[in-house]
């Protein structure tokens, strides 16, 4: 089983300042990791798939970036609904195994 | 409106068991594999298991093989999860996801499985 780590666990910023999240998993993954914002109270957002390409309707301040083992998700300048948690995920095809990180909470300092 | 909404989330007994529902609307549910991913509290999210678009697919995660089972309704745009044998690790925010090659696109809110004596 692929394990992700996220780091670091939480991520004290202020708005403007820009946001480096980082995703580790075990092994390769290739470049199949996306990214998740989710908000109290509210479904996780797909922000990026295939470890580099923004969903639709992601604002440009969001870049991800990476392959095999290690993945970066960037947010430039911060916004005010930015500070959430992150969750990044692979997918493993043969046997089908999608698997989470644990996360980063972006909190404002 | 395009949306997702679960079912069937309650009290339930150690080794006892629960059948989730996922309502789907607002797109073509045939066309898109569907999966089942929890929370437990205090823990990150896990998948659970999958299914493709016309249901002759089902994949698991090895920590409910056997135990969970995922089908689906095309006909009534409505995912199932059949859960046996609960355990009190199996409490869980439970949500269904629509995917697209196997990132979630579209989540429901989940609802709420408490495994309980």
């Amino acid at each position: 089983e692929i394990v992700l780590t996220q780091s670091p666990a939480t991520l004290s910023l202020s708005p403007g300042e820009r946001a480096t999240l980082s995703c580790r998993a075990s092994q390769s993954v290739g470049s199949y990791l996306a990214w998740y914002q989710q908000k109290p109270g509210q479904a996780p957002r797909l922000l990026v798939y295939d470890a580099s390409n923004r969903a639709t309707g992601i604002p440009a301040r969001f870049s991800g970036s990476g392959s095999g083992t290690d993945f970066t998700l960037t947010i430039s300048s911060l916004e005010p609904e930015d500070f959430a948690i992150y969750y990044c995920q692979q997918r493993t095809n043969w046997p089908l195994a999608l698997t989470f990180g644990g996360g980063t909470k972006v909190e404002i300092k | 409106e395009v949306q997702l909404l679960e079912s069937g989330g309650g009290l339930v007994q150690p080794g006892g068991s629960l059948r989730l529902s996922c309502a789907a609307s607002g797109f073509t549910f045939s066309n898109y594999a569907m999966t089942w991913v929890r929370r437990a509290p205090g823990k990150g999210l896990e998948w659970l298991s999958a299914i493709g678009g016309s249901g002759d697919d089902t994949y698991y995660a090895d920590s409910v093989k056997g135990r969970f089972t995922i089908s689906r309704d095309n006909s009534r745009n409505t995912l199932y999860l059949q859960m046996d044998r609960l355990s009190a690790e199996d409490t869980a925010i439970y949500v269904c996801a629509r995917t697209f090659n196997w990132y979630f696109h579209l989540w429901g809110r989940g609802t709420l499985v408490t495994v309980s004596s």
